[in-house]
């Protein structure tokens, strides 16, 4: 069955603008969170829905905002840009919403900001 | 605070042992799971320990000691494929599945 879907893949933005980060998740989970990875600070949660709503944040800025649409889908913003939110934006989706559930995530949408 | 502490990078050669050690201080405990990432790929599950105790699949086991906050990865008979970054991360919350991660390990397989 097909994995998780990130796009874009890639992309460059400015200082300033603002970014749409989209996640398709695997067929049949509910739950999709999402995680930010950076060389220094390694892997990092931003934040996980479930059935449309949001269950938990981490410790980011309001900046970075989301939403999980009827289907799962997911996507993430970031406005504002800073140099600082250069990363590998991850996106994982997970079946169980407890115990277990182990997180299955994408290839990742690497955001560089000039 | 919640931390997850790990070596930053260890080196083996092919057919070796290596454990790869975990400490973690987080203000609850629902989970530890261990994910694997090559390099420009995504991360890949691995091992999950919710009890005490050894858990081993096939090359690789994990271990967990819930009073001491500490889990090991074991590799077996090491092949070069392993090289790799191994990542600690626990589930500290009952409600959802938010991962708090170490920074890794990369671990380096040489012949």
């Amino acid at each position: 069955k097909a994995g998780v879907t990130q796009t874009p893949r890639y992309l460059i933005k400015t200082r300033g603008q603002q970014v749409t980060l989209s996640c398709s998740p695997i067929s049949g989970h509910r739950s999709v969170s999402w995680y930010q990875q950076t060389p220094g600070q390694g892997l990092q949660f931003l934040f996980e829905y479930f059935s449309e709503t949001q269950r938990n944040k981490g410790n980011f800025p309001g900046r970075f905002s989301g939403r999980q649409f009827s289907n799962s889908r997911s996507e993430m913003n970031v406005s504002t840009l800073e140099l600082g939110d250069s990363a590998l934006y991850l996106c994982a989706s997970s079946r169980s919403s407890g115990r277990g559930g182990e997180l299955f995530f994408g290839e990742g949408s690497r955001l560089t900001v000039l | 605070g919640q931390n997850i502490d790990q070596p930053t990078e260890m080196t083996a050669t092919e057919g070796a042992i290596v454990q790869i050690n975990c400490t973690y201080q987080t203000s609850g405990f629902n989970g530890l799971f261990w994910y694997q990432q090559h390099a420009g790929e995504a991360p890949t599950f691995l091992s999950y320990n919710v009890l005490d105790g050894l858990e081993e699949k096939g090359r690789f086991s994990s271990f967990l000691s819930r009073s001491k906050g500490y889990s090991y990865l074991l590799l077996k008979e090491l092949q070069m494929k392993d090289s790799a970054s191994y990542l600690c991360a626990v589930r500290s919350n009952q409600a959802g599945t938010a991962l708090i991660f170490g920074k890794g390990t990369t671990l380096s397989v040489s012949s």
